[in-house]
């Protein structure tokens, strides 16, 4: 079965601040991840994908097989960066499997 | 530009009354369609996908069905709803690329509440 746990429901950052998001999956082969976001007002929206190595709006997430975890990380935060953060995982059948989701809420 | 529409985007239904929600795309063509719930406390759980007209596929079984009944339509249904339906209902589409590893796109949901 495939799994994705997101142990914080809630993450209070100063601005400028790093921001840690933490993910951990379960799958017993090569899963393909992702990180979503929800604005408030706005929908669900891809914010980055674990094969394109690429940071986007500041943030990084870097695969660790060896921790099975995929965590969402930005050196400074930032008031728009308060949102919604799933992380998300393609697995079996092409299943898309959503953790619970983090609200990440920047404060001055 | 490719967009995805979703009504309404609340509803507020008593128990054992009838259930639709449609989901259409723009833009595209045989795009592979999803039905996502977000119930409180929970992720997001997928509940049906769709990669062709009347082809539809179940990942949770429930109390609600799913009709493709158009390339770019997407329908969720229920004959008599439960409290236990209450939930933000997401629609979400991807390219039908094979392998299902596109990303998707999602409607703005549909928030639907069971009294």
């Amino acid at each position: 079965a495939q799994r994705v746990t997101q142990p914080e429901k809630l993450l209070s950052v100063f601005k400028g601040a790093p921001v840690e998001l933490k993910c951990n999956y379960s799958y017993s082969g090569s899963p393909e991840l992702f990180w979503y976001v929800q604005y408030s007002r706005q929908r669900l929206q891809l914010l980055l994908r674990h094969i394109s190595r690429e940071s986007i709006k500041g943030f990084t997430a870097d695969l660790n097989k060896g921790e099975t975890s995929f965590h969402l990380k930005k050196p400074f935060a930032q008031e728009e960066d308060s949102a919604m953060y799933y992380c998300a995982l393609i697995g079996t059948a092409s299943k898309l499997t959503f953790g619970t989701g983090t609200r990440l809420q920047v404060t001055l | 530009s490719q967009t995805i529409h979703q009504w309404p985007a609340t509803l507020v239904q008593p128990v054992g009354s009838p259930l639709s929600l449609e989901c259409t795309v723009e833009g595209t063509s045989n795009p592979n369609l999803y039905w996502y719930r977000q119930a409180a406390g929970r992720g997001l759980q997928l509940l049906f996908y769709s990669v062709g007209i009347g082809q539809i596929s179940s990942e949770v079984p429930q109390n609600l069905s799913a009709s493709r009944p158009q390339d770019r339509q997407f329908i969720l249904s229920s004959k008599k709803l439960l409290l236990s339906d209450s939930g933000f209902y997401l629609c979400a589409w991807s390219r039908a690329s094979g392998g299902g590893t596109d990303t998707q796109y999602f409607g703005p949901g549909t928030r639907l509440t069971v009294l």
